[in-house]
């Protein structure tokens, strides 16, 4: 049973429009959010993260959007870069931090030029 | 920050045989975990890696396959057991402190034949 789900598998998008990657969950006990970055042959690397008491935050050009009630977030990315092109994967947690993550099967999201 | 650096970045091993995979944090951290990534599936978590006791295992992961040490603060080992293709999976190292994001190594790509 996944309780974290992102229901695109991949994203193709052109440099310079806006990239939209989804993920929705089903335990209401989660109540921090956050989205890594992969490349081939590296670890995820930390993005952006939002706690439930928030229903946006912005880093640069990313922007995460949290609708509580629908259990859904988005990351936004403006203006995509063909360098933004990995693996997101968005994850959760339930109390305080991180405690421990479970993570969707991640986007794969390609900017081309 | 932390830096992660996890070794061996790649193996290939026969079935029946063991690997060792190591991880070190270049500053103390609180909290060390160990996740598994199968192809084309989401990271799960196999076990939180305590200092200086035995490692608190996930559902579907057991101490005899999956053995852990953690010796200090900093450096932690995973051992895959008995290998089989099953296995072959990539296997990450994360470490961070409470209430901070994760970070994760590059990852161990694990192939058994």
């Amino acid at each position: 049973d996944q309780q974290v789900k992102q229901n695109s598998p991949s994203l193709s998008v052109q440099e310079g429009r806006i990239s939209i990657l989804n993920c929705d969950y089903t335990n209401s006990m989660f109540d921090y959010f956050l989205w890594y970055k992969k490349y081939p042959a590296e670890g995820p690397t930390f993005l952006i993260s939002i706690s439930s008491i928030k229903d946006k935050n912005e880093d640069g050009r990313f922007t995460v959007f949290l609708n509580k009630s629908a259990k859904h977030l988005s990351l936004h990315i403006v203006p995509s870069q063909p360098g933004d092109s990995a693996v997101y994967f968005c994850a959760a947690s339930g109390g305080s931090g991180y405690s421990t993550l479970t993570f969707g099967k991640g986007t794969m999201l390609l900017v081309s030029p | 920050s932390a830096v992660i650096s996890q070794k061996p970045s790649r193996d290939i091993c026969q079935r029946g045989t063991s690997l060792t995979i190591q991880c070190q944090v270049d500053s103390q951290v609180t909290m060390m975990f160990w996740y598994r990534q199968q192809p084309g599936q989401s990271l799960t978590l196999i076990a939180t890696a305590n200092q200086g006791s035995e490692a608190t295992y996930e559902s579907g992961f057991v101490i005899d396959k999956f053995p852990i040490s953690r010796p200090n603060l900093t450096f932690s080992t995973l051992t895959v057991s008995n290998m089989s293709p099953e296995d072959s999976s990539i296997y990450l190292c994360s470490a961070g402190r409470p209430n901070e994001k994760l970070f994760f190594g590059s990852g161990t790509q694990l192939s058994v034949l």
